[in-house]
């Protein structure tokens, strides 16, 4: 299994453009969760999606940020405008129903964003 | 609601040393109780979990954590460190007997071994 794969790994852009960030989760998992890293706050979920349909956005911080997921195998995270406080490690991770469980979430390599 | 404390940002140990790292849990259900693993630009990965089951729980890498209700703790340790234990470990909780299974993690510890 080739587990969570994101792209970029790494993205540096100017203030105000529009950032997109990749996931692909672990083929048959129904969960997918998206996480930002910081020094400052620590690991925050962002927003969860379960079968494809988003369940809890309540981490989302503001409108600049949308996710979507289209299909099982697919999800994006987008902020527009991009800010300098967006600087952080973006995670996805996924889970399948045989670990609802156990909630074991299984993470990517992450994204790290830089907003200069 | 759930919250986790990790006491002590960074801890350092001796190569061979035990490895003690604390983690306190506030939940206000039965809570399943996490450890994960982040090395240098990675992703975490999953130590070990306590989902209600044994309270001892041993994990990946001869890590063990003890779930202890009446001290709301969850403190992972290792009887000898190695060289390739350095990393930021990360405790997390995640209410039980419900589907969604969120987690929310402690500050994180970095851990440090001295050869």
């Amino acid at each position: 299994d080739a587990g969570v794969i994101q792209s970029p790994r790494h993205e540096v852009t100017e203030m105000g453009q529009e950032v997109t960030l990749r996931c692909k989760p672990i083929s048959g998992h129904n969960s997918l969760f998206w996480y930002r890293q910081t020094m400052m706050r620590g690991l925050e979920l962002l927003i969860y999606f379960n079968n494809n349909v988003p369940i809890d956005d309540s981490g989302m911080p503001e409108d600049r940020f949308s996710a979507k997921m289209p299909n099982a195998s697919f999800s994006t995270l987008k902020i527009q405008p991009s800010e300098p406080r967006d600087s952080a490690v973006y995670f996805c991770a996924s889970r399948g129903d045989r670990d609802r469980s156990s909630y074991e979430q299984y993470f990517g390599p992450g994204t790290r964003l830089t907003v200069t | 609601a759930q919250s986790v404390t990790q006491l002590g940002s960074h801890v350092s140990v001796s190569e061979g040393a035990l490895v003690l790292l604390r983690c306190n849990y506030s939940s206000s259900v039965p809570p399943y109780l996490f450890w994960y693993v982040q090395y240098p630009n990675q992703g975490l990965q999953l130590l070990l979990k306590y989902t209600s089951a044994a309270t001892l729980v041993k994990g990946i890498n001869d890590f063990e954590a003890e779930f202890k209700k009446s001290e709301t703790s969850f403190h992972l340790t290792k009887p000898s460190a190695h060289m390739s234990d350095a990393a930021e470990y990360f405790c997390a909780v995640s209410p039980g007997g419900t589907s969604y299974g969120k987690l929310t993690f402690g500050q994180g510890t970095i851990l440090t071994v001295h050869p």
